[in-house]
């Protein structure tokens, strides 16, 4: 069976600081990563998309960025905080485009 | 404007009762389409997808797709206290597309 990890599962950081948020899939070759943004209640913005090692497409513009360094292993990072980037951050994988996407437990993130 | 649209934006429904979701796309790129469904302080989950004209059914839950009227909905009978959580209506392309986007939710409450 596949699982999904993420860390940390909740960070309070001070705005202008760097953030580095991770994620890795166990039990899937391959899989397609994935990396959304959502506002406490509020609807999911996909990030990012990697379909492969070390590739890594960019949807909408956060001042984030994101890398691919192993095939099981998603990281999410900024050099700079801001306010807005407060909210929960969900890392999820399938196994082709277009197919069911499994969600890991989430991340809470506070910028103060 | 949001690609797709989610009605209504939150739902009571009683226990045993029935629980109608709705959600249209505007935009014809979309061919397959999702529901899920997250409770709070967790990541989304899968309930069922449906790509073809007609009605799929899920054990409780049934899902209608109008493809000419991109208009999808679903439909909860016997709605349990554990159904109370916020769903998602989601869309993406075809096999080769990794973009997904994501409705702003509906609400459900089940009352006991």
């Amino acid at each position: 069976a596949q699982t999904i990890h993420q860390w940390p599962v909740a960070e309070i950081k001070a705005v202008g600081s760097p953030l580095s948020l991770g994620c890795t899939i166990k039990g899937k070759s391959s899989p397609n990563l994935y990396w959304y943004w959502q506002a406490t209640g509020g609807t999911l913005q996909q990030l990012f998309y990697s379909i492969t090692v070390g590739q890594v497409e960019s949807v909408v513009q956060l001042n984030l960025s994101a890398s691919r360094p192993k095939d099981d292993q998603f990281i999410l990072s900024t050099e700079k905080l801001l306010l807005s980037h407060s909210g929960f951050y969900l890392c999820a994988w399938s196994g082709q485009g277009g197919a069911e996407q499994f969600f890991g437990p989430g991340t809470r993130l506070t910028v103060l | 404007q949001q690609k797709v649209q989610q009605s209504p934006e939150s739902l009571s429904v009683p226990e045993g009762g029935m629980a109608s979701l709705n959600c249209t796309s505007s935009d014809r790129n979309f061919q397959y389409f999702w529901w899920y469904r997250q409770h709070s302080g967790e990541g989304p989950k899968a309930l069922m997808s449906i790509f073809s004209d007609g009605d799929k059914k899920e054990g409780r839950f049934t899902a209608h797709l109008n493809k000419a009227s991109l208009h999808v909905s679903l439909h909860i009978r016997d709605s349990q206290p554990s159904d109370s959580a916020l769903y998602f209506c989601a869309a993406s392309g075809n096999t080769g597309n990794y973009k997904y986007v994501f409705g702003a939710g509906t609400r459900l409450k089940v009352i006991a």
